[in-house]
């Protein structure tokens, strides 16, 4: 999987929006880029995924730069319980075999202020 | 939405005895399913790739004979961490693919195992 590079952590307001950025320049043609994160003491959750175009979900959009080089998960009115740490991920468009599983980075800390 | 169980979601074990973790794909099946390790204040670390009906695959530098892995059914994958020492300590976690879904369908995570070798 390509490489993505993420700020180590985050600071934001309850109830503000939240951009939350991932450059990935080495991002290949059929690369998809998936969010996931995970709270305290948790597995981790799906957030959102994306290829070329925005996406967006009940939990929060994807902003996806023209050259596919970054993009960015936007979490639309933070609250306390969106503190967790933030990974973006990019995952082959198809299997090429053996193994398929997710490769996490370091992600974002994200830090939510009352 | 679909859901991961893993069981225990804590265990406390003496060194060299054996610890079974339990994977369980609550209202889909999964025909793979992958076994992760966080230390602490690290990231997830992928383990091994577990596939119903066949041998697992384990990425480098993880000893199969350790880590035995065991995917029966469509719907359970268990981790057996054999001869647990000190520094098996860790927070195990499962997760696994929807079967009737796209190889870039989300994958869904279990809430982890931590486990605690004395």
């Amino acid at each position: 999987d390509a490489k993505t590079t993420q700020p180590n952590s985050m600071e934001s307001n309850e109830e503000e929006p939240v951009h939350l950025p991932c450059n990935h320049s080495t991002i290949s043609g059929t690369d998809y880029i998936h969010w996931y994160r995970q709270l305290p003491s948790q597995g981790p959750e799906y957030v959102i995924h994306g290829l070329t175009s925005n996406v967006n979900n009940r939990m929060a959009s994807l902003a996806i730069a023209e050259d596919r080089k970054s993009s960015t998960l936007i979490l639309h009115r933070a609250t306390l319980r969106d503190a967790a740490v933030y990974y973006c991920i990019l995952r082959a468009g198809a299997s090429g075999g053996g193994a398929d599983g997710l490769t996490f980075g370091k992600g974002t800390h994200l830090i939510i202020q009352p | 939405g679909a859901v991961v169980s893993q069981h225990p979601s804590r265990v406390i074990c003496k060194s060299g005895t054996s610890v079974k973790i339990e994977c369980r794909s609550l209202d889909f099946q999964a025909t793979t399913m992958f076994w992760y390790r966080q230390f602490p204040k690290q990231s997830l670390m992928l383990m091994a790739t577990s596939n119903e009906g066949s041998k697992a695959t384990y990425e480098q530098g993880v000893e199969k004979d350790k880590f035995l892995i065991n995917h029966a059914s469509l719907t359970l994958s268990t981790l057996t961490v054999t001869s647990a020492h000190p520094e098996d300590s860790s927070f195990y976690i499962c997760s696994a693919r929807d079967v009737t879904g796209s190889y870039n369908s989300p994958l869904h995570f279990g809430n982890g195992t931590r486990l605690t070798v004395t």
